[in-house]
């Protein structure tokens, strides 16, 4: 079952300009993390942010977790054309025994050159 | 460092029949996840083995199988396929948690006619 939704499902925007996706889930987490996947082949790791970080940077990628709200965002600075991809959160379960990855719906993403 | 590898690419298949999905995890990696991805249900969880042993599965039916090898290849194997089964079947290798996330293969693009 999904853990959540990615919110807004498409987004289109023009090459330099900043992309933000959000995404909630419903249970408590060990960590979150963002996959990015080019048409139908495999997710690439992006980043990780745990249960109990705020924030987090990679190169032009920022996320952010508000537990309280069972939500993140992931923001892309200065997008390109090679940035258009689908992105998925997932997350996982906090509690011993949880070894899953529980994805939202995704957002794709279309950059414009 | 090799990524994960999954064979074969693409398969097709006709119903009532049987398929077995093969995926070397990163060396090192002990903990290998299989997930399914549909146009319709989106990404989701079929079941995670760590040194051999199933940790977790989804809420798949049992002609849903897999298993893991002492090296950590693992297979998994549908058997009386159903249309339905068409899908996109990804399986991704991390560490004993995943606390650093997950690598995932390219895929083996099932179709079942």
């Amino acid at each position: 079952s999904q853990q959540g939704e990615e919110d807004p499902q498409a987004l289109s925007i023009q090459e330099g300009e900043n992309a933000t996706m959000n995404c909630s889930y419903k249970t408590s987490i060990n960590n979150l993390q963002w996959y990015r996947q080019n048409s139908g082949r495999g997710l690439v790791h992006l980043i990780l942010i745990r249960s109990n970080e705020r924030e987090k940077h990679s190169g032009r990628l920022r996320v952010t977790l508000d537990t309280s709200k069972k939500s993140s965002s992931l923001l892309i600075t200065a997008s390109r054309a090679a940035d258009t991809a689908s992105y998925f959160c997932a997350t996982v379960p906090s509690g011993a025994g949880s070894y899953q990855l529980t994805f939202g719906k995704g957002t794709k993403l279309s950059v414009i050159p | 460092k090799a990524g994960v590898t999954q064979t074969p690419r693409y398969l097709i298949k006709t119903r009532g029949q049987q398929v077995t999905l093969s995926c070397s995890p990163i060396s090192g990696h002990r903990s290998v996840s299989w997930y399914q991805q549909t146009p319709g249900q989106g990404l989701q969880f079929l079941f995670e083995y760590f040194s051999e042993t199933q940790r977790n599965k989804g809420n798949f039916p049992g002609r849903f199988s897999g298993r893991q090898f002492s090296n950590s290849r693992s297979e998994m194997n549908v058997s009386t396929l159903e249309l339905g089964d068409s899908a996109l079947y990804l399986c991704a290798s991390s560490d004993v948690r995943g606390n650093y996330g997950y690598t995932f293969g390219s895929g083996t693009r099932l179709t079942v006619v």
